[in-house]
């Protein structure tokens, strides 16, 4: 079975600098769907990125990037020139790429805490 | 559209009691998604449906949860005999039919309190 592991339970950064969270998954696949989601207190939780195994290119959107290394089972998001509004709890999650056999539900990670000060 | 919808936001309920929990998917969106979330740990997954069809359920899902999409649009959960064990945050997501499949919605979750 797939596990999902973020290391840092809390990081704390300035507000405009850049911060790196961690996350490594155990996965005995070759195809497959890698995801941050983004949970504000009490709010909903949203996609912040996602990347397709298949895909060498690193994934961005705006202020967030991430460095997938397949061979090292390892993908981090960073988020730079952080602002308020990127404080929340932040999920990394695995998904086979095919459907069938437990396969369509994510697997999350236990999630990082991202503060961030003024 | 907005967005994947949780009825009731919060339910408390004494240990024994029956309790159901509504989801009403994006529109459109033929697949859809319950997870548990638990304090300090991130979303589990419990089952999947598949239009109305019920196509996988998780070892956590025990026999006294039951889920259902009957015509295929919104589902309940419903968990028989409460346990203080089944305190959490219960989580519905959707995802489309077309374009990016595997990409899930959530809703804002229904918090379970079991006393």
């Amino acid at each position: 079975a797939q596990t999902v592991t973020q290391s840092q339970p809390e990081m704390s950064v300035q507000e405009a600098e850049t911060v790196t969270l961690s996350c490594t998954y155990d996965t005995s696949e070759s195809d497959y769907y890698l995801f941050w989601y983004k949970q504000p207190p009490s709010r909903q939780m949203i996609l912040v990125i996602r990347q397709e195994a298949y895909k060498q290119q690193n994934a961005t959107e705006n202020r967030f990037s991430v460095n997938f290394q397949k061979a090292a089972k390892s993908f981090s998001l960073k988020i730079s020139d952080s602002q308020l509004g990127d404080a929340a709890m932040y999920f990394c999650a695995y998904r086979y790429a095919y459907s069938g056999g437990g396969a369509d539900g994510l697997t999350f990670g236990k999630g990082t805490h991202l503060i961030i000060q003024p | 559209d907005t967005g994947v919808s949780q009825d009731p936001r919060h339910k408390i309920t004494k240990r024994g009691q029956n309790v159901t929990f509504r989801c009403d998917p994006i529109s459109e969106h033929n697949r859809l998604y319950w997870y548990r979330q638990t304090l300090g740990q991130g979303p589990e997954f419990l089952t999947y449906f598949q239009n109305e069809a019920q196509l996988e359920k998780s070892r956590l899902l025990s026999d006294r949860f039951s889920a259902e999409r009957p015509k295929g649009s919104f589902s309940t959960l419903e968990i028989q005999r409460t346990e203080q064990g089944d305190s959490a945050m219960y989580l519905c997501a959707s995802s489309p039919r077309q374009g990016v499949i595997y990409e899930q919605y959530f809703g804002p979750g229904t918090r379970l309190t079991v006393t």
